[in-house]
């Protein structure tokens, strides 16, 4: 079957650090992955997916980046983290868009 | 930008009552999706629509797409504490890499 591990599960980092968040996927191949943050309790914002080795599409300019080095690997970066870049962030996948995502657990990220 | 407009954003009812919560767009989907999340945790797929006019049951629960392909509803027949929590819809455009478009969610909180 199918999971995906994301983490660490909370983290606090002060402004100006780095950081490094990852996900992988396991039981399956070529997964399309995205990586989105929610606002308290609200609706989700898509900021980056990939469909595949090296591909990245950024969806809102922002001080974060995106990178897949393996299949089953996406990586959420920042070099110097911003206070408005706290927040929770979440990994998915699917297979193919339409009949759903698979969510990782989430990181609560805040930035001090 | 495909917008989802999702109503009420907040819902408090006692056990036992019934409730629907609405999701609208001008924009046509291919497909809808409903989620529901917890305090901390990654939303879980409920269900997936894709054919209009489509009706499906998941014991309590019943998801409608719109005839029109634009526009869900999600009602709860005797609602138990258990329900409580975020519940999001989500709805994939036509050509968009499986990307999510993502409604602002409502928080259901049912009273014993």
């Amino acid at each position: 079957s199918q999971t995906i591990h994301q983490w660490p599960a909370t983290l606090v980092q002060p402004v100006g650090s780095p950081l490094s968040l990852e996900c992988t996927v396991e039981g399956t191949s070529n997964p399309n992955l995205y990586w989105y943050r929610q606002a308290a309790g609200r609706g989700l914002q898509l900021l980056f997916y990939s469909v595949g080795i090296g591909q990245i599409s950024s969806e809102v300019p922002q001080n974060l980046s995106a990178s897949r080095p393996q299949d089953r690997q996406f990586i959420l970066s920042s070099k110097k983290l911003l206070l408005s870049d706290s927040g929770f962030y979440l990994c998915a996948w699917n297979g193919n868009g339409f009949y759903g995502y698979t969510f990782g657990s989430g990181t609560r990220l805040t930035v001090v | 930008t495909q917008l989802l407009e999702q109503s009420p954003q907040f819902l408090s009812i006692q056990e036992g009552e019934n409730l629907t919560v609405y999701c609208n767009s001008s924009s046509v989907f291919s497909s809808l999706q409903w989620y529901r999340q917890e305090p901390g945790e990654g939303p879980v797929l409920l269900v997936t629509v894709v054919t209009g006019g489509e009706v499906k049951k998941l014991k309590r629960l019943t998801f409608q797409f719109g005839d029109a392909r634009k526009d869900s509803s999600l009602h709860i027949t005797a609602a138990q504490t258990g329900d409580t929590g975020l519940y999001l819809c989500a709805g994939v455009g036509g050509t968009s890499y499986g990307k999510l478009t993502f409604g602002q969610g409502t928080i259901l909180t049912v009273h014993p």
